[in-house]
């Protein structure tokens, strides 16, 4: 079974990096089927995709945070990872590892999620 | 980008009530639209994918239909666990993006 974990600080100071790894245990994180990808949800709102990574060499970032993000794959350790830059307390939410599946009719759709972290941004 | 608006944004029901939930895209996405449940402090589960297909492992009392534009999660009899927030998300075109939630009381 396919397991998925957020890990890093809880808590981010303003202007700083948030930086979070998600550990892939029971799947490798090489395959090509399949994007590795982060979504956010701030406190009792909606769903926010914030990029994927396809192939190690592949990443997709929501145009709305494009300049601040970085997502990364370290195969050897089965591990992605992501970073927002100049954070504010608009970035505030849960963040959540995702797999998304593409399969051979090209839909897409998340199907494995992590359990969610809280990242507070303050001071 | 495509914005996907759901309705309604709240629903109260009873334990075996057929409940439908709709879903609109601002523009036409064919079938690449997918159904999500979340419960309080959990992360988002699949249970649709491709308009109607449903994810393994996933209760035959939910069902996705439509194209195009609009689309509906039917839930036909409710459970007790099914009372949850549940989101559409289509992955026509990037971003994939998220509807605003339809929260499923009792």
């Amino acid at each position: 079974q396919l397991q998925l974990q957020e890990s890093g600080p809880g808590l981010v100071k303003p202007s700083e990096t948030l930086s979070l790894t998600c550990t892939v245990s029971g799947g490798s994180i090489s395959s090509s089927s399949y994007y590795w990808g982060w979504i956010r949800q701030p406190p009792g709102q909606g769903l926010e995709w914030i990029g994927s990574m396809y192939n190690s060499a592949n990443a997709y970032y929501n145009a709305s945070l494009k300049s601040r993000v970085t997502i990364s794959i370290d195969t050897p350790k089965n591990q992605f990872t992501l970073k927002l830059s100049s954070v504010t307390a608009a970035d505030t939410a849960v963040y959540f590892c995702a797999r998304r599946v593409r399969n051979a009719y090209n839909y897409k759709y998340f199907d494995y999620w992590g359990r969610g972290m809280l990242v507070t941004v303050s001071s | 980008d495509i914005q996907m608006t759901q309705s309604p944004s709240s629903l109260s029901a009873s334990v075996g009530d057929r409940v439908t939930v709709t879903c609109r895209a601002s523009q036409p996405i064919s079938t690449y639209l997918n159904w999500y449940q979340q419960k309080s402090g959990k992360a988002p589960k699949l249970l649709i994918y491709a308009a109607s297909a449903l994810q393994s492992g996933v209760s035959s009392r939910f069902s996705g239909s439509g194209s195009g534009t609009d689309f509906t999660l039917t839930i036909s009899t409710l459970q007790p666990e099914d009372f949850a927030t549940y989101y559409c998300q289509q992955s026509y075109s990037t971003p994939p993006s998220f509807g605003q939630g339809t929260k499923l009381e009792i």
